[in-house]
């Protein structure tokens, strides 16, 4: 069974960080791109940063383009997400989305995982 | 990376068809038939329900469909059923160094 498995999330402080993973099983990890997209309280997606099958390559939504880092270690079937300099916009629940592709940020996202809580306040 | 729109609410009485609307620009749909759309019901994460713009993924009922026409996707969902009742977003890929656009969500109500 494919399943995709976040943690990290928790309460922190505006400027603080975290760190996000995301355990995958039941597919190669390495072919395929992975995601993170997030959705605030009571609004809707937005696609936060992508990587491809190999790590070689990132992307970012403006939003978050030098706060966020996304890798992975293939070796370990994880994927991550480094966030620093959080603000209370950040608050929202994070998922995890495997892409539909290994390359680019995979096109679609076929698989989900059940999201971890970010919550940003003093 | 501007949202994809889409209406904010739709209806219909079980049985009937409905079509959820999404438009981008020439920057995003309408340069890609990669758009996809998601089911989403409330406390769940969200379901692959359309892939390259009219692609089923498996388990998937057939009575989902995609299309596109110049700058608008559309979802239609036909034989409404009660278990329809959700979130739905579509998102579009949008080149090859940013990350996809989602649409602002629709929430069907079967009435």
């Amino acid at each position: 069974e494919v399943q995709l498995v976040e943690s990290g999330g928790g309460l922190v402080q505006p400027g603080g960080s975290l760190r996000l993973s995301c355990a995958a099983s039941g597919f190669t990890f390495s072919s395929y791109a992975m995601s993170w997209v997030r959705q605030a309280p009571g609004k809707g997606l937005e696609w936060v940063s992508a990587i491809s099958g190999s790590g070689g390559s990132t992307y970012y939504a403006d939003s978050v383009k030098g706060r966020f880092t996304i890798s992975r270690d293939n070796s370990k079937n994880t994927l991550y997400l480094q966030m620093n300099s959080l603000r209370a916009e950040d608050t929202a629940v994070y998922y995890c989305a495997k892409g539909g592709y290994d390359i680019l940020t995979g096109y679609w996202l076929d698989v989900w995982g059940k999201g971890t809580t970010v919550t940003v306040s003093s | 990376q501007s949202a994809l729109t889409q209406p904010a609410s739709v209806s219909g009485s079980p049985g009937q068809s409905i079509t959820i609307s999404c438009t981008g620009t020439s920057s995003d749909v309408g340069s890609y038939n990669l758009v996809s759309w998601y089911q989403q019901h409330p406390g769940k994460a969200p379901k692959l329900m359309i892939y390259e713009g009219s692609k089923r993924p498996s388990g998937v009922s057939n009575r989902f469909s995609g299309s596109k026409s110049g700058n608008t996707a559309s979802l239609t969902i036909s034989g409404l059923q009660a278990e329809d009742e959700a979130d739905y977003y579509c998102c579009s890929y949008a080149g090859s160094s940013t990350v996809g656009v989602f649409g602002g969500g629709t929430k069907l109500t079967v009435l």
